[in-house]
C-alpha cells in the first residue's frame, strides 16, 4: 500500500541550529515527493519537490531535501533555522492511480518549534 | 503567491445542512483537487476534477460532490452535514496532473 511516514511528531531546534525533517514512503513505482510548509490555520506552501534527475533537490527559504532510493526516504533539511521557520511541515508522495489522476498521499506532518 | 483563492474564509453551518465551497485556481491550471484536514492530521484526498470531470475520488461518501466551471474554478458541496465534517477544507490547482498549488483553505465548523 502507498503510504508516508514522518516520524517525528514534533521537533524543537535553537534558532541558528541545523534540521533534519525525516520523511519514508512506500510505492511501487518512481515516486514523485514533495515537501510542504502549514503554518498555524493556513493553506499549503511548497518548499520543493523531486520528480528525477539530481537527488539533492534546492527548494525555497534555504531548504534542501534529498532522496535516497536505497532507503525510500526524502530527508528535508537545513543548515540554520530562523523562528519564522516554525510551522507544520508535511512530505507527500504524487501518485497515479486508476484514470490517469493524481493524488498527494501525505504522512501525518512534523510540528517545528524553534527556540530563541 | 500561489494565485489560488477559497471562499469563504470561514463558516459555521449545523447538522443536516448543506454548504458549498468555493475555489479558483492559479491562472493557467486545468486541474483542481479538494483535501479534508482534520485538526491535527494531513490533508486527505476527496476528489479531483481535469478539464472539468472528476478525475479521481478517495474515500469519501457521495455526499460530497464536486463541480469544476470553463474557467476551471470549482466548488465543493457537502450535504447533510455530519459533525466529523469539521475541518479545513484545502483546495490545490495544478497545471495538468503534477505540482499542485494551494490555497488559504476554508475552515468549515459544524455544530
Amino acid at each position: 500500500a502507498q503510504s508516508v511516514t514522518q516520524p517525528d511528531i514534533h521537533i524543537t531546534v535553537s534558532e541558528g541550529a541545523s534540521l533534519e525533517l525525516r520523511c519514508n514512503y512506500s510505492y511501487g513505482a518512481t515516486p514523485y515527493l514533495f515537501w510542504y510548509v502549514q503554518s498555524p490555520g493556513q493553506g499549503l506552501q511548497l518548499l520543493l519537490k523531486y520528480f528525477s534527475g539530481d537527488t539533492l533537490v534546492q527548494g525555497i527559504k534555504g531548504f534542501e531535501a534529498e532522496f535516497k532510493r536505497s532507503q525510500s526516504s526524502f530527508n528535508l533539511r537545513k543548515p540554520s533555522v530562523h523562528w519564522s521557520d516554525a510551522a507544520e511541515y508535511f512530505c507527500a508522495v504524487g501518485t497515479y492511480n486508476a484514470g490517469n489522476n493524481r493524488k498527494l498521499i501525505w504522512g501525518l506532518g512534523t510540528s517545528l518549534a524553534v527556540n530563541p | 503567491e500561489t494565485g489560488v483563492t477559497q471562499s469563504p474564509t470561514h463558516l459555521i453551518k449545523t447538522r443536516g445542512q448543506q454548504v458549498t465551497l468555493r475555489c479558483s485556481s492559479q491562472s493557467g491550471h486545468n486541474t483542481v483537487s479538494w483535501y479534508q484536514q482534520a485538526l491535527g492530521q494531513g490533508p486527505q484526498f476527496i476528489f479531483q476534477y481535469y478539464r472539468e470531470e472528476e478525475n479521481g475520488r478517495g474515500n469519501f461518501p457521495p455526499r460530497f460532490s464536486g463541480l469544476q466551471f470553463p474557467n476551471y474554478s470549482s466548488e465543493l458541496n457537502v450535504n447533510a452535514l455530519e459533525l466529523d465534517d469539521s475541518a479545513l477544507y484545502l483546495c490545490a490547482s495544478s497545471f495538468g496532473l503534477v505540482t499542485q498549488y494551494f490555497g488559504p483553505g476554508t475552515r468549515l465548523t459544524v455544530l
